[in-house]
């Protein structure tokens, strides 16, 4: 079990209000990720970040930024919220996932409960 | 750039029945990993199965396996045996290792509805 906490679950914002989304992982993982969903899109990458201090962008960031000051939290935030930016976010981190019988792993993304954002 | 295709944005399956799911994939790559992800009414992602590309078996867990066609590109998720709680949005989603930083490509998601 990674651990991964994300805050609020649920969120009503007014047009043009900063947001703030968190993301708390208990395991030390060095690489944590923010995705949204949008029906019709599956997941796409906003943020990631590869260590304390170090991220980087993905295919959807205009209108978001990020910060980690420790290794343990990843904060998402929408410095001007849009009805746009309406969505279910989804925080993740990669770690193992073991098939059975020791026959191997991949790693893949283990992702925290999700917070749903709502732009009025 | 590396895509994921679902062609099937939504099925229906008796109870007890098989059922596959679609996923057809685009990379120039060698070494990937794909994976399925399950996603039921309540929200969370839900890991199910995971396909290395060298692997030379299709992959099984449980109910769950992957009729994995390296040559079509394609990773099917074959449900045996349905059930009422398989119900759920289902997406497969693609891995490159060797780009550890934007390595997850997701597709749009099948809507499974298993009826009674």
């Amino acid at each position: 079990d990674a651990g991964i906490t994300q805050s609020p679950r649920h969120k009503v914002t007014e047009t043009g209000t900063p947001v703030t989304l968190r993301c708390h992982q208990t395991e030390n993982h060095r690489y944590m990720y923010w995705y949204r969903q949008d029906p019709g899109h599956g997941l796409r990458l906003i943020h990631y970040s590869y260590g304390v201090k170090d991220t980087d962008k993905g295919e959807v960031s205009d209108g978001y930024s990020v910060s980690r000051s420790k290794t343990e939290d990843f904060l998402l935030t929408l410095e001007s919220a849009t009805s746009s930016q309406t969505s279910v976010y989804f925080c993740a981190i990669s770690e193992p996932l073991f098939r059975p019988a020791g026959s191997g792993a991949g790693y893949g993304y283990t992702f925290g409960s999700g917070t749903r954002l709502t732009v009025v | 750039a590396q895509k994921i295709t679902q062609t099937q944005p939504g099925m229906f399956v008796q109870e007890k029945e098989a059922v596959t799911l679609d996923c057809t994939y685009d990379t120039s790559d060698q070494s990937y990993g794909l994976f399925w992800y399950k996603q039921p009414s309540s929200g969370e992602m839900i890991f199910l199965i995971y396909q290395g590309s060298y692997d030379e078996q299709n992959a099984t867990e449980g109910r769950y396996s992957l009729n994995f066609q390296k040559a079509r590109k394609s990773a099917n998720l074959v449900i045996s045996a349905s059930q009422l709680g398989d119900s759920a949005m289902y997406f497969c989603a693609m891995r490159d290792p060797d780009n550890y930083g934007q390595n997850f490509v997701f597709g749009p998601g099948t809507r499974l509805s298993v009826l009674p």
